[in-house]
């Protein structure tokens, strides 16, 4: 009953490395969303999913790329890492069914991402 | 667009008192839900409570309760009998009731609760 995992939860990586966060839920939610929270900005929308193979950008998608090929996960890369990257990430999903909760996100324990 | 803004970057409060925390949101949608969220050191993402939008009644969890006004476009938090364990950073979210819409969140209260 894990519901939403994210690994890893640390990562130090470099300037201009590729880096991957993975983010795996066991519910079978439609909707899958990628936030970064920055002190001074909260949460910000980075990508969403709202099935497999289909993704779309949020507010400060540059520099990430996603994809989806299966419901579950929803892997979230860092092309070539910048120090502005640096970041805590959260994954979330949402059902998408059901009236009450159908707008309500649970979300995994985040990773917290240095860049040197 | 919509925006949420949290005017209040930190509040203090004594245990067992009251505590009461702002959110003011801005959007021209009729159909929306309304969230808090608590973020303790763990970093975890807790649902305090929600709002549905279309219910004139305000929300009640326990100790927490909203007062929200519709018209104004305030969503505030009410923590009462406050604990040590309510230590955390508190967001205010908004999201359009549509698919594909995502949660818009505020900056964020870092409350502490003191003995």
């Amino acid at each position: 009953d894990a519901g939403i995992t994210q690994s890893p939860r640390y990562k130090i990586t470099e300037t201009g490395r590729q880096v991957t966060l993975m983010c795996h839920q066991t519910w079978s939610h439609s909707y899958m969303f990628w936030y970064r929270q920055d002190l001074g900005h909260g949460l910000r929308l980075i990508y969403y999913s709202a099935a497999a193979d289909i993704t779309d950008k949020g507010e400060v998608p540059d520099g990430y790329v996603v994809s989806r090929s299966k419901t579950e996960n929803f892997p979230l890369t860092l092309e070539s890492a910048t120090r502005s990257q640096t970041s805590v990430y959260f994954c979330a999903t949402r059902s998408g069914r059901g009236a009450v909760l159908y707008n309500e996100q649970f979300f995994g324990p985040g990773t917290r991402l240095t860049v040197l | 667009a919509q925006t949420v803004t949290q005017s209040q970057p930190e509040m203090s409060v004594q245990e067992a008192e009251t505590v009461t925390l702002s959110c003011t949101y801005d959007t021209s949608e009729n159909n929306y839900y309304l969230f808090w969220y608590k973020q303790p050191p763990s970093r975890q993402m807790i649902l305090v409570i929600r709002q549905e939008a279309y219910k004139q009644q305000n929300a009640t969890e326990n100790r927490f309760s909203v007062n929200f006004q519709k018209a104004a476009k305030s969503f505030s938090l009410k923590i009462s009998d406050s604990q040590l364990g309510d230590t955390a950073m508190y967001f205010c979210a908004f999201i359009k009731n549509q698919a594909g819409t995502a949660l818009i969140f505020g900056k964020g209260t870092t409350l502490s609760v003191s003995s």
